[in-house]
């Protein structure tokens, strides 16, 4: 399984202010994704991160809020943008492995005063 | 479409209880199915996965049997310790290489 890492860990931010998640992965992979988990709340994804291309958003989610990039294969960058209390959560990336498998980063905890 | 149904925490546990955590989906085609276990502070990690019907998942302690013809996946630990403790979560993987989780049950295991 892939190595993910994530920085920040955590983080507590002022609101109208942007944070810049980074995940890197020690092998190259073709699919990664960024998903938040809300207090108590299961995962929601929030886009793949596509090399080389503009990310894909899932409904609810947009690129000036939350803009990604992806410059090679084993590294992406998450951005929120403008934050407010309501971003406060566990953002998280994740790999696809083989046999269809996500692996997950650590997560980086965020809170948004 | 796809989707994952989880039964609802929190759970609360004795050491040395059996554990279940019923997990049912609804999907198109094939999936693989997953539990993944979320430990106090931490991200997910894979606990583990079936990829076929009647394959059985096991890892820990832990098993889980992919059953097509009642579209389940129930967890099961036959003794639970305290560090069991966490929130574990049942996925799907659809078309596309796409996630479904369940909406994640905490355990809670008291000496």
């Amino acid at each position: 399984s892939a190595v993910i890492s994530q920085k920040p860990s955590r983080d507590i931010c002022q609101r109208g202010t942007s944070l810049t998640i980074q995940c890197q992965v020690d092998s190259q992979v073709t699919m990664m994704f960024w998903y938040r988990q809300q207090p108590g709340q299961s995962l929601t994804l929030i886009a793949t991160a596509n090399q080389g291309s503009e990310a894909t958003y899932e409904s609810g989610f947009v690129i000036d809020k939350f803009p990604i990039s992806r410059p090679n294969l084993t590294f992406s960058t998450l951005t929120v943008s403008n934050m407010s209390p309501e971003d406060s959560s566990i953002y998280l990336c994740s790999v696809l492995g083989r046999a269809e498998t996500q692996y997950f980063g650590p997560g980086t905890r965020l809170l948004v005063l | 479409g796809n989707s994952v149904t989880q039964m609802e925490g929190p759970v609360t546990l004795s050491e040395e209880a059996f554990l279940t955590i019923n997990c049912t989906y609804t999907a198109t085609g094939y999936p693989s199915l997953f539990w993944y276990v979320q430990y106090p502070g931490e991200g997910l990690q894979l606990l583990l996965k079936a990829t076929k019907a009647d394959d059985k998942g096991s890892n820990k302690g832990f098993e889980a049997t992919y059953r097509k013809e009642t579209t389940s996946f129930h967890l099961e630990k036959g003794s639970v310790q305290v560090s069991d403790s966490a929130v574990y979560f049942c996925a799907l993987s659809g078309t596309g290489n796409q996630f479904y989780f369940g909406t994640g049950t905490s355990l809670t295991v008291i000496p």
